[in-house]
This record gives C-alpha cells, structure tokens and sequence, in this order.
C-alpha cells in the first residue's frame, strides 16, 4: 500500500522568508497525482497545488511551488515570501490514478513569524 | 464556504447512543468521501462513493455506516462508537478522475463519551 511521509511535524519561517516543507511517498505506481492541502485554523481544508506524475515540470501557483523527484519519490512545497495567512497544518496527499485510493501524510504545522 | 456543508458541527454522544452525521456538496461532483481525522495522525479515508456506488470501503467498522443517496447527499451513520472513535470527521467531494480535487467540508468534531 503507499504510505506519504512527512518528516517535519513543525516548521517556522520569518514573514517575506522562504520555507521548504518535505513529503516523500512510497509507490510502486507509475502513475498517480500528488497534492499538497492546507488546513488553517478551525478552517476548511483547501487545494493548494497539484502535480501529474506524467510531468516532469514541476507545479507553481504564484508564490507555492513544488520540487518533484519522482525517481526520489519526494514531493517538497516551497513557500516564497511567506505571509501571516500562510500559517496553518500543511498535508501532503498522494492518489493513485487506478483507484480512489487518497493517502495523506500526518502534516506539518507551519508557523509564520512576524 | 467551498460548496461543502457538514452538520452538525460539534457533536457529543455517549457509546449506547445512535446518531447520523450529514454531508451536502453544491459543486455538480459526482464522487464524495468520508474522512477520519484524529490528532497527530494523517487522515484516514473511510469511504469512498462515485456515482451514488460505494467503491471503497477501508476496512472501517461496522459502528460506522454510510448513505448515498443521491449525488449530493453523504450521511455517516454512527452507532455503539467508543471514545477512541472521537475524532474530526471530514466530507469531501470532486469530480470523478484520480487528480481531480476534492473539495472538503468543514468537519463535524465527534465527542463519544
């Protein structure tokens, strides 16, 4: 079965400062999709990025973006310019593209430092 | 709001009780999920219905029963629970399609007593 790891339970960054949050996974798929969620505060859970396994280009969305190794099976968020808003438990989650199989990691508390 | 609803959103029940949790999406999606999520571990999918079928089913317990009864609606039956069962418990939806997202709900936090 594949497992998502995140070996980071805390991190903290300076507001403006870059933060690079780490997942790896364990597959013996060659495809599948790879997400990273957040979760603020007695807030819902939201999308904040998407990577394909079939692409080697990695994911940006503005100031989020991803480094994929897939030969490493490791999935890292990049947060640049870190804001206030960004702080919140950040999943990693991995789906299989044979089944609906979802597995998340146990998340990484980010906190941001005014 | 994202377009998922939970209800309630706090919930205390003793062991002996029976309760229902609900699930609304407004989003067209055709697939939803129920989701356990307890603290420091990573979440659990539980269920998992496309298209009004369950189509996954992660070895959860029998204390706990799902109900689909259109592609809008998701319930978690909740019967005879015990206190390890306390948990956050999360409904999401997506469009069917191994990366589509799925859209989460804000949870109902589960007290078993």
């Amino acid at each position: 079965a594949q497992t998502v790891t995140q070996s980071q339970p805390e991190m903290s960054v300076q507001e403006a400062e870059t933060v690079t949050l780490s997942c790896t996974y364990d597959t013996s798929e060659s495809d599948y999709y790879l997400f990273w969620y957040k979760q603020p505060p007695s807030r819902q859970m939201i999308l904040v990025i998407r990577q394909e396994a079939y692409k080697q280009q990695n994911a940006t969305e503005n100031r989020f973006s991803v480094n994929f190794q897939k030969a490493a099976k490791s999935f890292s968020l990049k947060i640049s310019d870190s804001q206030l808003g960004d702080a919140a438990m950040y999943f990693c989650a991995y789906r299989s593209d044979y089944n609906n199989d979802m597995r998340f990691g146990a998340g990484t508390r980010l906190t941001v430092k005014p | 709001e994202t377009g998922v609803t939970q209800t309630p959103r706090h919930l205390v029940m003793g062991m002996t009780n029976k309760k229902s949790l609900k699930c609304e999406q407004h989003l067209g999606h055709n697939a939803m999920y129920w989701y356990k999520q307890s603290a420091k571990k990573p979440l659990e999918l539980m269920f998992v219905y496309s298209l009004e079928e369950r189509v996954e089913n992660n070895s959860v317990p029998s204390r706990f029963s799902p109900e689909c009864p259109n592609s809008s609606h998701l319930f978690l039956h909740l019967h005879t629970l015990q206190p390890e069962d306390s948990a956050l418990y999360l409904c999401a939806s997506s469009q069917r399609g191994g990366g589509d997202e799925q859209f989460f709900g804000p949870g109902t936090r589960l007290t078993v007593l």
